[in-house]
């Protein structure tokens, strides 16, 4: 009955190849996010969803782009994968997007980039 | 800018013993909220706990307590009775008030936090 859910739970792969990530809450949750974490465990927001509107979209490439084909999943996909894409990815969601509605983190995907 | 600081890369406790991890950060707002995210070895990035900025009090959750000095913007988190599970990487973490998502979390380096038995 695992929450936030990520899959896979790492990712090898080569320059130049297309990848996803995808992420399901079971928790009846509105609001999904993707953080990086980069090898020297810097995080940061990537993406949100609410309702399957974007409301936050830092500048990321956008080699990355987030999929939500319903409330409950929220997938990034990633083209052309470069070696500066190697890192940690967390998946995310609250109730609300207020301050007092906790965020729920995946396990995170590992993603090397060979 | 918004900007968090972490100024202990790696810290060590001895079971039962008391820590306490340091956060600053830089704004120019009056209402935001900070945060104490844990990570463990697992990954899994767990909420340990949060503090309005308009709230004198400091929070506590359990053997965990922070001292906030809003002047000061200082924001630290004190673990008593350190456990072997506390083990992972700490993460002090700001948000604005501005009526807006939690998503707009802006994390500090971490502090990679070593209880030793």
């Amino acid at each position: 009955d695992t929450a936030v859910s990520q899959t896979p739970k790492y990712l090898v792969t080569q320059m130049g190849n297309d990848k996803s990530i995808k992420c399901e809450q079971n928790l009846g949750h509105d609001t999904m996010y993707w953080y990086k974490q980069d090898s020297k465990k810097f995080l940061k927001i990537m993406f949100s969803y609410n309702n399957k509107e974007l409301i936050i979209n830092e500048t990321v490439p956008n080699r990355f782009s987030p999929k939500s084909p319903d409330k409950a999943h929220l997938n990034l996909h990633i083209n052309s994968l470069e070696l500066g894409d190697s890192a940690v990815y967390f998946c995310a969601s609250s109730q609300e997007t207020g301050w007092n509605s906790p965020l729920h983190f995946g396990n995170g995907t590992r993603l090397t980039v060979t | 800018a918004q900007t968090v600081t972490q100024s202990q890369p790696e810290m060590s406790v001895q079971e039962a013993e008391t820590v306490t991890l340091s956060c600053t950060y830089d704004t120019s707002e009056n209402n935001y909220y900070l945060f104490w995210y844990k990570q463990p070895p697992s990954r899994q990035m767990i909420l340990v706990i949060r503090q309005e900025a308009y709230k004198q009090q400091n929070a506590t959750e359990n053997r965990f307590s922070v001292n906030f000095q809003k002047a000061a913007k200082s924001f630290s988190l004190k673990i008593s009775d350190s456990q072997l599970g506390d083990t992972a990487m700490y993460f002090c973490a700001f948000m604005k008030d501005y009526g807006g998502s939690q998503g707009n979390l802006i994390f500090g380096k971490g502090t990679k936090l070593s209880v030793k038995p």
